[in-house]
C-alpha cells in the first residue's frame, strides 16, 4: 500500500492563478480530509468528504473547492490564488469517522507570490 | 470553535523525561490525539485517549482528564530522534479534529 499520496510536493503560483492539489489513497478509506498548516499554527480543516459524491466545509473553506468522484481521489482546487493561501497542505484519510486515527499524506508546500 | 493550548517550545537532555501539557475547551468530546511531526514531514499518530487515565506505549504515555479538559504526553528516555513538534488534537462532537499549534521539543546531547 502506498497509503496517502499527494502531488505536487512544492509549487509556486502567481496571484490569480489556479491549480489543483491532488490527493489519493489506496486503503479503501471512506473519509478524506484537507488541512492547511501555517507556520506556528495548528492544522486547520478546509474540506472533508464522507464518501464518493459527498463533501462538506470545514473551518476555513473560503477560496477552495473540492470534489470526490471516486473513493480513492480527493482533489483540492484553488481558483484565484492569493498570498494568504501560502501554506502547507495535508490530505488525510480514515476508514470510519470513529477510527482511532487519520493517516496523513506527505504534504504540498504552496507559495503564492 | 475549539480552544486548544500547549506550550510552544521545550528543551530536554538525551535520556531525560519531558511532559507536554495540553488543555482544551470543546463543544462535545470524542477523543484526544497526540501526533508527532518532524520538520518538513506529515504528522504521524502517537496516541489516542477517549477515557480518563493513562495509556502507555513503550517510551510514550498519554494521560487524559475529561473533567479538567487536560491531557499530557510523557516522553521517557529521550533520544535525539525525538526532536520534533508534538501536536495535541481534540475530536469534537461532530467528529472533526481540531489541532493545537504544536510543541517543539529539542533534545540536546
Amino acid at each position: 500500500n502506498a497509503g496517502v499520496t499527494q502531488t505536487p510536493k512544492f509549487r509556486i503560483l502567481k496571484i490569480g492563478q489556479s491549480m489543483t492539489l491532488q490527493c489519493a489513497q489506496d486503503m479503501n478509506h471512506n473519509y478524506m480530509y484537507w488541512y492547511r498548516q501555517d507556520p506556528g499554527m495548528g492544522l486547520k480543516l478546509i474540506y472533508y468528504s464522507v464518501g464518493a459524491g459527498i463533501t462538506d466545509k470545514g473551518e476555513v473553506p473560503n477560496g477552495y473547492n473540492v470534489s470526490r468522484s471516486t473513493t480513492e481521489d480527493f482533489p483540492l482546487r484553488l481558483e484565484l490564488a492569493a498570498p494568504s493561501q501560502t501554506s502547507v497542505y495535508f490530505c488525510a484519510s480514515s476508514y470510519s469517522i470513529e477510527q482511532e486515527t487519520q493517516y496523513f499524506g506527505p504534504g504540498t508546500r504552496l507559495l503564492v507570490l | 470553535g475549539q480552544n486548544i493550548d500547549q506550550p510552544t517550545e521545550m528543551t530536554a537532555t538525551e535520556g531525560a523525561i519531558v511532559q507536554i501539557n495540553c488543555t482544551y475547551q470543546t463543544s462535545g468530546f470524542n477523543g484526544l490525539f497526540w501526533y508527532q511531526q518532524h520538520a518538513g514531514e506529515a504528522p504521524t499518530f502517537l496516541s489516542y485517549n477517549v477515557l480518563d487515565g493513562l495509556e502507555e506505549k513503550g517510551r510514550f504515555s498519554s494521560f487524559l482528564s475529561r473533567s479538567k479538559g487536560y491531557s499530557y504526553l510523557l516522553l521517557k528516555e529521550l533520544q535525539m530522534k525525538d526532536s520534533a513538534s508534538y501536536l495535541c488534537a481534540v475530536r469534537d462532537g461532530d467528529y472533526k479534529l481540531s489541532f493545537g499549534a504544536g510543541t517543539t521539543v529539542t533534545v540536546r546531547a
